[in-house]
Parts: C-alpha cells; sequence; structure tokens
C-alpha cells in the first residue's frame, strides 16, 4: 500500500517570502502521478500542481513549482513571492498509475502567510 | 457553473436519522468518487464509480451507501448515522478514472455533516 508523509503540520512565512513545503512518499509502483492540492479555509480542494513520475523535467505553474526526486521518493512544494490568499491547508498526494484511480493523501501541512 | 456540485453543503441531523448527499458534476467526466476528511483534515477515498459502475469500494460501514443514476450523479446515503460520521464529505469527478491515466480529479466544495 502506498504511504505519503507530510512531516510539517505547520509553517508561516511572511508575504512574498519563499517557502517549501516537503511530502515524502513510500511505494513500489514505477508509474504513479503525483499532486498538490490546496485548501483555504472555504474548505475547497483546489488543484495546485501535478507531476508525472515518467518526466524528469519538474512541473511548475507560476509561483509553484515543484522538486521531484524520484530515487529519494521525495515531492516538495515551492511557492515563490508568497500571498496573502496562499493561506491553506495543503495536501500531498499520490496517484498509482494502473488499476482503478485513486488519490492517497499525506496529513496536510498548514501554511500561513504573514503581512 | 460549478464544476461539481453538491448539496447540501452544510447538515446538522441527530444520532440514528437518515441522511443523503447528492452530487452533480457538468464536465462530462465518466468517474465520481466520495472522499471523506475527518476532524483531522485528513482526507480518504470511500467510493468511485465508472459510468455507473462501482469501482472502489474502501472499508466502509455498510451504513454507507452510494448511488450514481448516471454519470453524471453520485449520491451517498448515510442510514443510521453516528457520532463518528461528522466529517467532511467530498464529491469529486476525473475524465476516466479506470486506466493508466493519471486524470486530475476535481472536487466539489464538500458537505460539511455534523451528527449530534
Amino acid at each position: 500500500a502506498q504511504t505519503v508523509t507530510q512531516s510539517q503540520p505547520e509553517m508561516s512565512v511572511q508575504e512574498a517570502e519563499t517557502v517549501t513545503l516537503s511530502c515524502t512518499y513510500d511505494t513500489s509502483e514505477n508509474n504513479y502521478y503525483l499532486f498538490w492540492y490546496k485548501q483555504p479555509p472555504s474548505r475547497q480542494m483546489i488543484l495546485v500542481i501535478r507531476q508525472e513520475a515518467y518526466k524528469q523535467q519538474n512541473a511548475t505553474e507560476n509561483r509553484f513549482s515543484v522538486n521531484f526526486q524520484k530515487a529519494a521518493k521525495s515531492f516538495s512544494l515551492k511557492i515563490s513571492d508568497s500571498q496573502l490568499g496562499d493561506t491553506a491547508m495543503y495536501f500531498c498526494a499520490f496517484m498509482k498509475g494502473q488499476g482503478a484511480q485513486k488519490l492517497v493523501f499525506g496529513q496536510g501541512t498548514r501554511l500561513t502567510i504573514n503581512p | 457553473d460549478t464544476a461539481v456540485s453538491q448539496t447540501p453543503k452544510y447538515l446538522v441531523t441527530q444520532m440514528g436519522n437518515d441522511k443523503s448527499i447528492k452530487c452533480e458534476q457538468n464536465l462530462g467526466h465518466d468517474t465520481m468518487y466520495w472522499y471523506k476528511q475527518d476532524s483531522k483534515k485528513f482526507l480518504k477515498i470511500m467510493f468511485s464509480y465508472n459510468n455507473k459502475e462501482l469501482i472502489i469500494n474502501e472499508t466502509v460501514p455498510n451504513r454507507f451507501s452510494p448511488k450514481s443514476p448516471d454519470k453524471a450523479h453520485l449520491n451517498l446515503h448515510i442510514n443510521s448515522l453516528e457520532l463518528g460520521d461528522s466529517a467532511v464529505y467530498f464529491c469529486a469527478s476525473s475524465q476516466d478514472g479506470t486506466g493508466n491515466f493519471g486524470n486530475t480529479i476535481y472536487f466539489g466544495e464538500g458537505s460539511w455533516l455534523t451528527v449530534v
């Protein structure tokens, strides 16, 4: 069974700073997908970024980028020029590449951006 | 238009009651899901349906019964509600959740169920 671990329950940074959220996972699969979801106080689950394991290039979406280290089974999220609206819970999630698809989530990291 | 919509958004009910949460998606996706987020914010899949067929059924009490009348709708009925059922229930959908596609899963806004 796959597991996802987010070792930082809470983080806090000043606006405009860069912050990195860590995520590690355990799997015996070779083909899989990784995601970061954001959950603001409104509770909505919003996709931030996704990474295909077969791609060596790290995914980027505007101010959000990942550092995907397949051998180390690490998938960290970097937020550059952080904004107040980035305040949210962030969840790392794993999806295996075969069979019925489902997301396995980490415990989440509560990120606060301070003005 | 909301892509994945679920009703009600908030529900407070007494132990022992039966309640339903409805979900609809207008994305044209084939696969729909129910996830549960507990009081510690942990998210876990409960069920998934592909074109009205059940494809994932995690270890969930029999009191929970999903129903998919068509591929755009997936409802969740809960019998004999217990205090431990208090949680946020998320409906979600993806293009095709059956194979090696890694399709992104899109979530609804959640239904906050409180059992008293």
